[in-house]
């Protein structure tokens, strides 16, 4: 099964700015997921965006999906030293029984 | 609501020494799922299930066995632990009854050090 591949590995930013990290994969999906993992904690589901789906909002967060591309972005607008954490995208590619395939992830550093 | 919870949270065992990791869900979720994260590899599916009764092998299940005896709860056992069994394994739920839901919950996870 495919992986999604994060890009950038680790991004450290100052408060107040903007953080975007992509996820790039290679076959069709059903939809993506991003999740956030704080150290030592589980996972945290974040935004879902269908295939048939280019853009999608949640508070602060603006996911795209370009299925052409084959890839998405994930935007974190205004962050905060909350913010810092891991970032995964999770690939469903179809099927019943709902498995993700996780990428390694990026870890976002928000500097006070 | 717990959530998803996972017994114990930190275990030390002994190179071919057993154990059973514990997860609950109280979501009524159909599907529950286990994995594996290890530095700089992301999650891993070791096995997951799509209902009561029912488990299936996923991306390493090799080392690993599961049961899922009620629904609401999922145990992965360890035969004969290996050192490369030292991971931090966690368990996630999806798919409420009557549902189509595709996010996963997870639990907080479980810390395994295997000398």
């Amino acid at each position: 099964s495919q992986q999604g591949e994060e890009d950038p590995q680790a991004l450290s930013i100052q408060e107040g700015e903007n953080a975007t990290m992509n996820c790039s994969y290679k076959t069709s999906i059903n939809n993506l997921q991003w999740y956030r993992q704080n150290s030592g904690r589980g996972l945290v589901h974040l935004i879902l965006i269908r295939s048939n789906e280019r853009e999608k909002h949640s508070g602060r967060l603006r996911v795209t999906l370009d299925t052409s591309k084959k890839s998405s972005s994930l935007l974190i607008t205004a962050s905060r030293a909350a913010d810092t954490a891991s970032y995964f995208c999770a690939l469903d590619s179809g099927g019943s029984n709902y498995k993700l395939t996780f990428g390694k992830g990026t870890l976002l550093t928000v500097n006070p | 609501n717990a959530g998803v919870t996972q017994t114990p949270k930190f275990r030390v065992l002994k190179t071919g020494q057993s154990m059973t990791l514990l997860c609950a869900q109280d979501m009524n979720h159909e599907y529950m799922y286990w994995y594996r994260q290890d530095p700089g590899m992301g999650l891993r599916l070791i096995h997951y299930s799509v209902g009561e009764g029912t488990t299936a092998k996923g991306e390493v299940p090799d080392g690993y066995n599961v049961s899922r005896l009620k629904k609401q709860n999922f145990l992965l056992g360890l035969e004969s632990a290996a050192p490369s069994q030292t991971s931090v394994y966690f368990c996630a739920s999806s798919r409420p009854t009557g549902r189509m839901e595709e996010t996963q919950y997870f639990g907080p996870g479980t810390r395994l050090l295997v000398l």
